[in-house]
């Protein structure tokens, strides 16, 4: 099936720091979707984005859809301790009727 | 707290057995999805109803079926297991049949294959 690059696999930060991740594919997307989840949780939708440029916020959250529909990006300003988690990216194809295909997840860890 | 239940929250089993996960949508959504979570494959969308009827289908096996009951419940059905089948199983609802609408995620049942 269609694969999701998602990157980086892990962040270590301090407190404070911003964070940057991104997911990117070969094929075209019409809807991006950011997820967190925490352990022994469910995925939480976080942002969905649903038109190429589009940038959307969600409190310290900020998430683009690139205008190539190949690719989307997640910050996080000035991160908190409740931040840490496993984010997730997730696409839906282009007339794809096969459901969401996800990334492998950004594992983020604050240091103290 | 999502609004969706799942049913149970572990399960161990041994391979060849066959198992049935329960799904709770929140109240008023009309669609239900299923996914597997493994650490080697990640997040794999298996299949969604509407109101009862199939809608879309990903990667799930053919040992795997699901249905959606007229109250909206929906079960998985796992059959024949393997040792690869443990994973966690999440099911989540939305109000409406569209792949991109507002997806809550249950708890998840974790599956133990022995």
């Amino acid at each position: 099936g269609q694969q999701l690059n998602q990157s980086p696999q892990s962040m270590f930060i301090q407190e404070g720091e911003d964070v940057s991740m991104n997911c990117t594919s070969s094929s075209i997307f019409n809807t991006w979707l950011w997820y967190k989840q925490d352990p022994g949780e469910g995925p939480v939708l976080l942002i969905a984005l649903y038109k190429a440029g589009e940038l959307t916020s969600n409190g310290r959250l900020t998430a683009q859809f690139g205008i190539t529909r190949k690719d989307s990006f997640l910050n996080i300003s000035a991160s908190i301790p409740s931040d840490v988690g496993i984010y997730f990216c997730a696409g839906q194809l282009v007339g794809g009727a096969d459901g969401l295909t996800f990334g492998k997840g950004t594992h983020l860890i604050i240091q103290p | 707290d999502s609004g969706v239940t799942q049913t149970p929250k572990h399960l161990i089993t041994a391979t060849g057995q066959r198992v049935t996960l329960r799904c709770s949508p929140r109240s008023g959504d009309l669609s239900v999805y299923w996914y597997q979570q493994s650490l080697d494959q990640g997040l794999q969308f298996l299949i969604q109803y509407y109101n009862g009827e199939e809608r879309a289908k990903g990667n799930i096996l053919e040992r795997f079926s699901a249905q959606q009951f007229p109250d909206l419940h929906s079960e998985l059905n796992l059959s024949s297991l393997e040792l690869g089948d443990s994973a966690l199983y999440f099911c989540a609802s939305s109000d409406a049949g569209i792949m991109s609408d507002t997806q809550y995620f249950g708890p998840g049942t974790r599956l133990t294959v022995l």
